[in-house]
């Protein structure tokens, strides 16, 4: 039972244009949601968090968008970098359960 | 480097075999987690220590085991090693329960043939 779903394995960008990475869940009682990004041979790295109480959240070139009602939450890049290529998880949590159910991640190549 | 440290980076072994991974969690970090990604797959929760105690337990088999050390270093013991045991393991740290985020380790990769 997969209750977080990433369902875009891969994802190709101009350089320069947006991003839109997205991210589905299932149980209704997450209320905090982080991305991560993972280069190969490396350990994924925390970019952004966004907790049920807001529904954005910015960070430089990286926001995070929730959407409560439709269980959803988007992770847009803007301008996109050929260093943002990478694979992205979302990852979601219930407060004081110390556990994170990880997405299968997306795979986002931005072309030079 | 994210003041994780995993070793080792790789680990090759046969069927049947017992294996051991270490992690040492960035300093000042009292929780551990431990994590597995197979092929094409997410991370998966194994477990979670907090200043040496056993906080969360996820999909982790009987043939796994782990501890937290007083040092706060953990390991990962994975035993009666299957091919499909074959993933990249990966530790994760933070300062109290999480919900800030962890910081990841580079991971060990195991290979079981």
């Amino acid at each position: 039972d997969q209750q977080v779903k990433q369902n875009s394995p891969s994802l190709s960008v101009q350089e320069g244009r947006i991003s839109i990475l997205n991210c589905d869940y299932t149980n209704s009682m997450f209320d905090y949601f982080l991305w991560y990004k993972k280069y190969p041979a490396e350990g994924p790295t925390f970019l952004i968090s966004i907790s049920s109480i807001k529904d954005k959240n910015e960070d430089g070139r990286f926001t995070v968008f929730l959407n409560k009602s439709a269980k959803h939450l988007s992770l847009h890049i803007v301008p996109s970098q050929p260093g943002d290529s990478a694979v992205y998880f979302c990852a979601a949590s219930v407060m004081g359960t110390y556990k994170y159910i990880f997405g299968t991640g997306t795979r986002l190549k931005v072309l030079a | 480097d994210s003041g994780v440290t995993q070793t080792p980076k790789h680990l090759i072994t046969a069927t049947g075999q017992r294996v051991t991974l270490r992690c040492s969690p960035r300093s000042g970090d009292l929780s551990v987690y431990w994590y597995q990604q197979s092929l094409d797959q997410g991370l998966q929760f194994l477990i979670q220590y907090y200043n040496g105690e056993e906080r969360a337990k996820g999909n982790i088999l009987e043939r796994f085991s782990a501890q937290q050390f007083p040092d706060l270093h953990s390991e990962l013991n994975l035993s009666s090693l299957e091919l499909g045991d074959s993933a990249l393991y990966f530790c994760a740290s933070s300062p109290g329960t999480g919900q800030q985020g962890y910081t990841f380790g580079s991971g060990t990769r195991l290979t079981v043939v």
